[in-house]
């Protein structure tokens, strides 16, 4: 009964630099959503996902970010060309094959992206 | 635009006490609210789901209620312990073929041994 799987837990790139977040949803469900938290603010919801589609993507930077959940595999955040100001706590989270609105949102460790 | 606004931002108590803290959204249109646990450097742990049309979840020693009319949710905590030291955040699901979380700032809870 593995939770949802986050990799890595922590990131470092330098400004220009690609980063790339990982996220294996809990076994059963394929749905995914991306949030992140920056220092001192709350979380902020970027992206939800269902497999090889993208449902919502409403809180994402219009530029330079970018999710997918293929088919095979783990969902990925890709974000190109940092700045400094991505810096923050990305994570992820899962929620049943048969989702309505009210099935809980199970969430991962998170992944903590500094640029430098 | 849901807004979720939490409810002293920190607190600190003896430990024993029993403790409220208090969440509100300003659109009441939503189809379920959730508290999480958040302990530094983790993520978010799942305490309790209310759907709109509860009034209440009781897990343990933790009770959540929701006046979804009036726009505001409580999480009680009784007999507060040292462990449950930590961030609790209020999230509220307001659907709509979105179903993104909308996030307070959360609670920074001290329980004093």
């Amino acid at each position: 009964n593995a939770g949802v799987m986050q990799n890595p837990r922590h990131l470092v790139r330098r400004r220009g630099q690609e980063a790339r977040l990982r996220c294996s949803p809990m076994k059963g469900h394929s749905h995914v959503y991306w949030y992140r938290q920056l220092p001192e603010e709350g979380l902020k919801f970027m992206v939800y996902l269902q497999k090889e589609n993208i449902i919502d993507e409403s809180g994402m930077p219009k530029e330079r970010f970018s999710a997918e959940f293929p088919k095979e595999g783990p969902s990925i955040l890709r974000i190109q060309q940092v700045v400094r100001g991505d810096s923050a706590a990305y994570f992820c989270a899962s929620s049943p094959l048969d989702s309505g609105s009210n099935q809980p949102q199970h969430f991962g460790d998170g992944t903590r992206l500094s640029i430098l | 635009k849901q807004e979720v606004t939490q409810i002293p931002a920190a607190l600190s108590v003896p430990e024993g006490e029993n403790l409220v803290l208090n969440c509100s959204f300003t659109d009441s249109a939503i189809y379920n609210l959730q508290w999480f646990r958040q302990d530094p450097g983790k993520g978010l742990t799942s305490l309790l789901l209310i759907q709109s049309s509860q009034r209440e979840q009781t897990s343990g020693r933790l009770n959540a209620s929701l006046d979804k009319s009036s726009g505001r949710s409580t999480l009680y905590i009784a007999a507060s312990q040292p462990g449950d030291s930590a961030t609790y955040l209020c999230a509220v699901n307001s659907g709509g073929g979105a179903d993104g979380l909308t996030f307070g700032k959360g609670t920074h809870l001290i329980i004093q041994p």
